[in-house]
């Protein structure tokens, strides 16, 4: 199993400004992604987090609003940019085993843009 | 592009009522099937998977899914829901990444 922390917990940002976001694993991993779950909806992935090259981005999030760093095979942060009440959500990191048979969730970070 | 497909939003049962939550998924090859619950509140929690094997899978807490592969299908199941099961569930597959369906609320009255 793989335990992840994350961090913040939970915060609450003016419109404008960025925030980033944390994730540490207690294992190296290869496979780590950042997912979306606004409130009342499902996990929505965002990116790829890739270790040592660019971040593979699903349609709809692009690197400039969702900046993705992974220095090493245990940690990865995300950066929400030039935030809108839209981005309100919990924001999870995730990993999943080599063989895809499990995936493990950070306990999210609560994003509240006022 | 895989896919998800959650049938039914919101489920209200009554207690010792049995559940069946549908899943669909789209793609054609190999994948791992998963089904998560959230409890209010709370982060994801795994309930159970199917990789391989006997296509019919026991989870945590009395839950039950069954892959039927010519219906690229992994309903969950549970014959009597309690009270405590209320919550939202999410079927989940895994190729590569992991995609989730939409989600289902489970309100099971006392």
């Amino acid at each position: 199993s793989a335990v992840i922390s994350q961090k913040p917990s939970r915060d609450i940002c003016q419109r404008g400004t960025s925030l980033t976001i944390q994730c540490q694993v207690d294992s190296q991993v290869t496979m780590m992604f950042w997912y979306r779950q606004q409130p009342g909806q499902s996990l929505t992935l965002i990116a790829t987090a890739n270790q040592g090259s660019e971040a593979t981005y699903e349609s709809g999030f692009v690197i400039d609003k969702f900046p993705i760093s992974r220095p090493n095979l245990t940690f990865s942060t995300l950066t929400v940019s030039n935030m809108s009440p839209e981005d309100s959500s919990i924001y999870l990191c995730s990993v999943q085993t080599a063989a895809k048979t499990e995936a493990f969730f950070g306990q999210g970070t609560r994003l509240t843009v006022v | 592009a895989q896919s998800v497909s959650q049938h039914n939003h919101h489920v209200i049962l009554s207690e010792a009522a049995s559940l069946e939550l549908g899943c669909n998924y789209s793609y054609g090859g190999t994948v791992n099937l998963f089904w998560y619950v959230q409890y209010p509140g709370q982060h994801l929690q795994l309930l159970l998977k199917y990789f391989s094997g006997d296509p019919l899978v026991k989870g945590i807490k009395g839950f039950e899914a069954e892959f039927i592969k010519s219906k690229f299908s992994f309903n969950l199941r549970k014959p009597s829901v309690q009270w405590s099961d209320t919550a939202e569930y999410f079927c989940a597959v895994a190729y590569g990444d992991m995609r989730f369906g939409a989600g289902t609320r489970l309100t099971v009255k006392p």
